[in-house]
């Protein structure tokens, strides 16, 4: 059964990095065609994917914020972790993680998500 | 980048009707196109996969056909666990759709 769990700050300042880490179970990054992404979504809109690392440490990013989010995975800990700087009040949004659907890249499964807000 | 567009954006629908949704994306995908669906305070649920293939454990009454830049979600006989909201999401570069909420007439 393949659960995952977000982790981190509930609250942040504006400027402040944001670190996320999510803790899964149920399968292992270091197989073959295994991903683990970060998708977000602001309150009352829609889902936006942020970024995405395989188990080969090849890692995808959202060309608008790629300069601020950086992804790496702890395969012996089964964690990966999404850190993103320079937080804004606009980035107050829902973040989930989530599991790629072997073969393809679409979610096959989600993580609760984890509510973070941004203000001074 | 690439970008998604849904349509319609609100859909007022009875329990029975047959539902549909249209996506489409600024440059061919070819089938890389996922559809899921989200109710409210949960996170969002894989319905179909490669623009027609159906999810493990989906109900036959959803299906997604499409190639290029054109693809549709059908729901073929509206049920009352279905009002929620729609996204399509290209796997290319992962963008999502901005959403079709489906709501009760």
């Amino acid at each position: 059964q393949i659960t995952l769990k977000e982790s981190g700050p509930t609250l942040v300042k504006p400027t402040q990095t944001l670190t996320l880490t999510c803790t899964f179970s149920g399968f292992s990054l270091s197989t073959s065609g295994v991903g683990v992404g970060w998708i977000r979504q602001p309150p009352g809109k829609a889902l936006e994917w942020l970024a995405l690392i395989y188990w080969d440490d090849d890692k995808r990013y959202s060309p608008s914020l790629k300069s601020r989010l950086t992804i790496t995975k702890d395969t012996s800990k089964n964690q990966v972790v999404l850190t993103m700087t320079n937080m804004d009040p606009v980035d107050t949004a829902t973040y989930y993680c989530a599991h790629r659907k072997l073969h393809t890249n679409a979610i096959d499964y989600w993580g609760q998500g984890t509510l973070v807000t941004v203000s001074s | 980048d690439i970008q998604m567009t849904q349509s319609p954006s609100t859909l007022s629908a009875s329990v029975g009707d047959r539902v549909t949704i249209t996506c489409r994306a600024s440059q061919s995908i070819s089938s890389w196109l996922a559809w899921y669906q989200q109710k409210p305070g949960k996170a969002p649920k894989l319905l179909i996969y490669k623009a027609s293939s159906l999810e493990s454990g989906v109900p036959s009454r959803f299906s997604g056909s499409g190639s290029g830049t054109e693809f549709t979600l059908t729901i073929s006989s509206l049920q009352p666990d279905d009002f929620a909201t729609y996204y399509c999401q290209q796997y290319n570069s992962y963008t999502f759709g901005p959403g079709t909420k489906v709501d009760i007439k």
